[in-house]
């Protein structure tokens, strides 16, 4: 079982639609990180949360530290969110992540 | 400047070549990391530099060398690759060790092996 789990694996949905993101972690965290990976590689850091939620434009991710969860939701959902996104948990001893395998979304038009 | 410049972007070399690529950011951040990507895997940590020094070593081979001449800058040598070496390397910088300030990740250097 990995440290870090992400569901779904693969996400498709319709333009507009609201969309969440699992991730579950089994190891202590000093904080969790959504992370955002386009088809040309770079990678762009979403959020950083240690706890309760943030929001940023359509994009909304919580977490709950007792269940060791987090989500991630995009809200009215366009094509041009379609890409990689990586949970990835930071151990309290700082300087590593460890990153869940990742969900591929696609949103269609 | 927020970002981390990673050059070159793509980079085709033979098994016998010495190639090195580059790693930069101007944010001040004093902890800088080297990860390898392989397709539709997430990122292994590979190396972390804090502040300038050798912090963590991912028991990576000796055909890959790390260096770290200055605050903004942080190189990775190549040399003697192996195909299976052909990957996505990212680098990523955060303020301090800890990274509880967040990561700012470069595009990456595709890396081909031939």
């Amino acid at each position: 079982k990995n440290e870090v789990e992400q569901s779904p694996q693969n996400l498709t949905a319709q333009e507009g639609e609201f969309i969440t993101i699992n991730c579950s972690y089994s190891v202590g965290i000093s904080a969790l990180h959504w992370l955002q990976q386009h088809p040309g590689g770079g990678i762009v850091s979403l959020f950083m949360l240690s706890s309760g939620k943030k929001k940023h434009g359509r994009l909304i991710a919580t977490i709950n530290i007792q269940e060791k969860h987090s989500s991630l939701h995009i809200t009215a959902s366009h094509p041009r969110d379609s890409a990689v996104y990586i949970c990835a948990a930071e151990g309290t001893s700082g300087s590593r992540l460890t990153f869940g395998e990742g969900t591929q979304l696609t949103v269609n038009p | 400047d927020t970002e981390v410049t990673q050059t070159p972007k793509h980079l085709v070399m033979g098994m016998t070549n010495k190639k090195s690529l580059k790693c930069e950011q101007h944010m001040g951040h004093r902890a800088m990391y080297w990860y390898k990507q392989k397709a539709k895997k997430p990122p292994e940590l590979m190396f972390v530099y804090s502040y300038e020094k050798l912090s963590i070593n991912e028991s990576v081979p000796s055909r890959f060398s790390p260096e770290c001449p200055n605050s903004s800058l942080l190189n990775l040598h190549l040399h003697a690759l192996q195909p299976e070496d052909s990957a996505l390397y990212l680098c990523a910088s955060s303020p301090a060790g800890w990274g509880h300030y967040g990561y700012t990740f470069g595009s990456g250097t595709r890396l081909t092996v031939v």
